[in-house]
């Protein structure tokens, strides 16, 4: 079975300073891999997602990621954060065997941005 | 557009007591249906997810469970609830790829 671990969790930092968010799976096949982001009082929505080809991925709101499969990691990466990105960030992992039909999450991360 | 509902938004129920959580789906035929349990620090879990209709598939051995009696409504359940039941219930649903679009949850408490 699949696993995912966000390693930090709970991470504060400055408007402008610069985040990233780390995710590794446990999973030796094909797997698509997520960022999903809860802002407060709201629900959660997807930030990002990889499939296939580049590795790198942008998502919403200036927020990228990249996949390094030797490492089996998916980082989430801001170059400058705002006071608006404080929420809670969660790494998924969807193996494609059986169908593809379970996402696995990771325990996620609270970022607070201060200004 | 696709989305999603869950009801209701908060719950209080005594320990004992039957649960029914609902979900529908709109603007979508057969697609995928979650539930996933959110508990802080936790990430989360899934319970139960379903393909079509009447089919369920449990992840989680416990005191929940879920039925999908029409295409687009997805239901969980408890015949007695325990306090270990509290939490933040969310469904999902999947269209043909594979991300999931989240409800916005119902907190249940059980007292």
């Amino acid at each position: 079975a699949q696993s995912v671990s966000q390693h930090n969790h709970h991470v504060i930092l400055s408007e402008a300073a610069s985040l990233e968010l780390g995710c590794n799976y446990s999973y030796g096949g094909t797997v698509n891999l997520f960022w999903y982001v809860q802002y407060p009082g709201q629900h959660l929505q997807l930030l990002l997602k990889y499939f296939s080809g580049d590795p790198l991925v942008k998502g919403i709101k200036g927020f990228e990621a990249e996949f390094i499969k030797s490492k089996f990691s998916f980082n989430l990466r801001k170059p400058s954060v705002q006071w608006s990105d404080t929420a809670e960030y969660f790494c998924a992992v969807n193996a494609l065997t059986g169908g593809g039909n379970k996402l696995t999450f990771g325990t996620g991360t609270q970022l607070k941005v201060e200004l | 557009s696709q989305t999603i509902h869950q009801w209701p938004a908060t719950l209080v129920q005594p320990v004992g007591s039957p649960l029914s959580l609902e979900c529908t789906v709109e603007g979508t035929s057969n697609p995928n249906l979650y539930w996933y349990r959110q508990a802080a620090g936790r990430g989360l879990q899934l319970l139960f997810y379903s393909v079509g209709i009447g089919q369920i598939s449990s992840e989680v051995p416990q005191n929940l469970s879920a039925s999908r009696p029409q295409d687009r409504q997805f239901i969980l359940s408890s015949k007695k609830l325990l306090l270990s039941d509290s939490g933040f219930y969310l469904c999902a649903f999947r269209l043909g790829t594979y991300e999931q679009y989240f409800g916005p949850g119902t907190r249940l408490t059980v007292t």
